[in-house]
C-alpha cells in the first residue's frame, strides 16, 4: 500500500521564521503535489514536481518554495512565515496522470 | 473564481437512507472528475471517479453521476452507514503540463450519517 508520509503533525512557527514541512513517498511515484486545506476553500495547490528537480506552481504559490532533490522526497519551504501561513498541509504524490492521488495525513502549522 | 463548488457545506441523512452530494463546476475542459472522502486528522482518500465520457461510474454503495450540459456532478450513497461520516470533497482535472494533471478541489461537503 502506498505510504506518504509528512515529517510533523503540528507545528508551531514565529512570524519571519523560515520553515521546512518535509514528505516523502515510498513507491516510486513520478508527481509529488503540496496542498494547503482552509475552512470554506477546500484544498489548494501551491507546488507540484512532476520528476526530480523539477517544479511547477500550483494556484497560490506566493510565498512558498519547494525542492525536490530526489524522486521519493518533496519539501516546502515558506521562506519567512507569515500569520496567514497558518494552515493544514497536504501532501500527496501520483505515479502518472491518470491515477488518482494519495495523500499524506497533513501537517497542521501555526503561524504565531 | 471558483472552479469547483460544493454548495452544501453539510449533510445530515439517517442510516440507511441514500445520501446524494452535489458538486458545480465552471471550466468546460475539466475531463476527469474525482471524490474523496477525509476524516479528521487524516489525509483525503480516493473514493471514485468519472471520465467525462460517461455519465455513470458505479462502485459497491457508490455511485458518481456525471452531466456535462449542467457541468454537474453528485455522489451517491446507498445505504449510508455511520462510518460514511466524513468530509466529501470533489475535484476536477483536466490534462496539463508535463506528466501531472493538476486537480481543483471543491470547498467540501460535511455528511453525518445518524444511527
Amino acid at each position: 500500500d502506498v505510504k506518504v508520509t509528512q515529517s510533523s503533525r503540528y507545528l508551531v512557527k514565529r512570524t519571519g521564521e523560515k520553515v521546512f514541512l518535509e514528505c516523502v513517498q515510498d513507491m516510486d511515484h513520478e508527481n509529488m503535489f503540496w496542498y494547503r486545506q482552509d475552512p470554506g476553500l477546500g484544498l489548494r495547490l501551491i507546488y507540484f514536481s512532476y520528476d526530480v528537480k523539477m517544479k511547477e506552481k500550483g494556484d497560490i504559490p506566493e510565498g512558498y518554495s519547494v525542492s525536490r532533490e530526489k524522486k521519493e522526497r518533496f519539501s516546502l519551504i515558506l521562506e519567512s512565515a507569515s500569520t496567514n501561513q497558518t494552515s493544514m498541509y497536504l501532501c500527496a504524490s501520483s505515479p502518472d496522470q491518470s491515477s488518482p492521488l494519495h495523500f499524506g495525513n497533513g501537517t497542521r502549522l501555526t503561524v504565531t | 473564481d471558483q472552479q469547483v463548488k460544493q454548495n452544501s457545506p453539510s449533510l445530515s441523512v439517517q442510516e440507511g437512507r441514500i445520501s446524494i452530494l452535489n458538486c458545480d463546476y465552471t471550466n468546460s475542459m475539466f475531463d476527469y472528475f474525482l471524490w474523496y472522502k477525509k476524516y479528521p486528522a487524516e489525509g483525503p482518500t480516493f473514493l471514485i471517479s468519472i471520465s467525462s465520457i460517461k455519465d455513470k461510474n458505479e462502485d459497491g454503495r457508490f455511485t458518481v453521476f456525471l452531466n456535462k450540459s449542467a457541468k454537474h456532478l453528485s455522489l451517491h450513497i446507498v445505504p449510508s452507514q455511520p462510518g460514511d461520516s466524513a468530509v466529501y470533497f470533489c475535484a476536477a482535472s483536466f490534462a496539463g503540463s508535463g506528466s501531472a494533471r493538476q486537480l481543483t478541489f471543491g470547498s467540501g461537503t460535511q455528511l453525518t450519517v445518524l444511527p
